[in-house]
This record gives structure tokens, sequence and C-alpha cells, in this order.
């Protein structure tokens, strides 16, 4: 069936260093794709997404892109803040009774020291 | 964008009782999504409810443990029935955004059950 394998966390950074969050899928069709943000206390937000292959979701610095060959949505920020600290999901959706569902990866805690 | 709500925002209850989860959107929409997230991992669909007819139920969910109303296209409620510890979880609400554009997630209920 349809899944997300995410890299386990916690994942801890130091102010200005370059993440790379690791996100594998499979899922039978062409599903989009998508990063999701929980902030402590906070409920989820949608990041950023990619709807087909080779597009690049973008937003607040985070870049993934859709890689159909390897089944793949890396999560990757050139310099990240203390601010970025949360837990991010990966997720992609499938269809369902004529909508769609968003199935989840397991989340990875970032952790970013000043 | 959509607004959710949800009442409560956190409950803590006991053994055998049952919990029902309001979930409020201000615009109306078609399908209605309830999720769950245990300590420390990902959210799974619990359930599908479209206005007017039956939830569908997600593998390992049934509708006597979580019966859900959707009496209306801007409200919904998901009942946890004769609650154990295990159902201690995070309950989402969540709304579909567009066709491929991700959901939009309420800010949870936080049910502990001693």
């Amino acid at each position: 069936g349809d899944s997300v394998t995410q890299m386990e966390g916690p994942v801890t950074l130091s102010e200005e260093a370059f993440l790379t969050i690791n996100c594998t899928y499979t899922a039978t069709g062409y599903p989009s794709l998508f990063w999701y943000v929980q902030y402590p206390g906070e409920g989820l937000q949608l990041l950023l997404k990619a709807t087909k292959a080779d597009d690049k979701g973008s937003n607040k610095g985070f870049e993934a892109t859709y890689r159909k060959e390897t089944t793949s949505f890396h999560l990757e920020k050139g310099s990240v803040q203390v601010s970025d600290s949360a837990v991010y999901f990966c997720a992609l959706s499938v269809p369902t009774s004529g909508t769609y569902k968003y199935i989840f990866g397991t989340g990875t805690r970032l952790k970013v020291l000043a | 964008s959509a607004v959710i709500s949800q009442k409560p925002s956190r409950d803590i209850c006991q053994r055998g009782t049952s919990l029902t989860i309001q979930c409020q959107v201000d615009s109306q929409v078609t399908m209605m999504f309830w999720y769950r997230q245990q300590p420390g991992q990902s959210l799974t669909l619990i359930a599908t409810a479209n206005q007017g007819s039956e939830a569908t139920y997600e593998s390992g969910f049934v509708i006597d443990k979580f019966p859900i109303s959707r009496p209306n296209l801007t409200f919904s409620t998901l009942t946890v029935s004769n609650m154990s510890p295990e159902d201690s979880s995070i309950y989402l609400c969540s709304v579909e955004r567009d066709r491929v554009g991700g959901g939009f997630f309420g800010p949870g209920t936080r049910l502990t059950v001693l």
C-alpha cells in the first residue's frame, strides 16, 4: 500500500547549519507530496508542496524537489534558525471516495541550537 | 484559507467513559477528516466524513468506537467511546484545501485517559 518513510530524529543542528530531512514514498499513480510543520504547542501547518515530478516546492527558505525516479521528496534548508525547531512531517495524497486523503510519515523532530 | 476550531482543546477522562470532540470550520466544505496522533507518532486517518452520508472508516477503526456526525457543511463531531488509556492521543480535524493543495488542520484535542 501507499506509505511514507522519513528519517528518524531527533536532528540537532547549530544555527546557520544546512538541513536535510530525507523522505521517500511508495504509491501507485502520481501522488502530490507535502511537507507539514508542527511548532511546539501549535497545530499542523502546510510548509510546502509539489504536485508532479521535478516540481520544486519552497517556502520560508525550505525547499523540496519531487523526484519520481528515486521516489523521494527530501526537505532542505541552507541555513537553519532557532525558530525552525519543530517536528516536520512528509506526506502524500491518495484518492479516496471522490476526494483525497493524506498519508503521513512518522515525523522528524528538529532542534536548532543558538 | 479555512479556519478550523476544535472543542475541547484538551481533556482528561476516566476509563470507560466517552468524549465528543467538536470541529467547526469557517466555510462550507464537502469533506472533513478525523486524524489521530498518538504520543510521539505520526498522524493516522480515522475516517472521512461527508455531509449527508455515513462516514467512511479506515482499516482498524470502527463506527462503534468512533461514531462521527456531520450534520451540515461546517460542522462535525467525533466521539471516542468506552475509552481506555490506549486512546490517549491528539485528535485532529482536517478539511481539504483543494484537489492537490494539502489540507487545513485544526489545533487538535489532546485527550488523556486515566
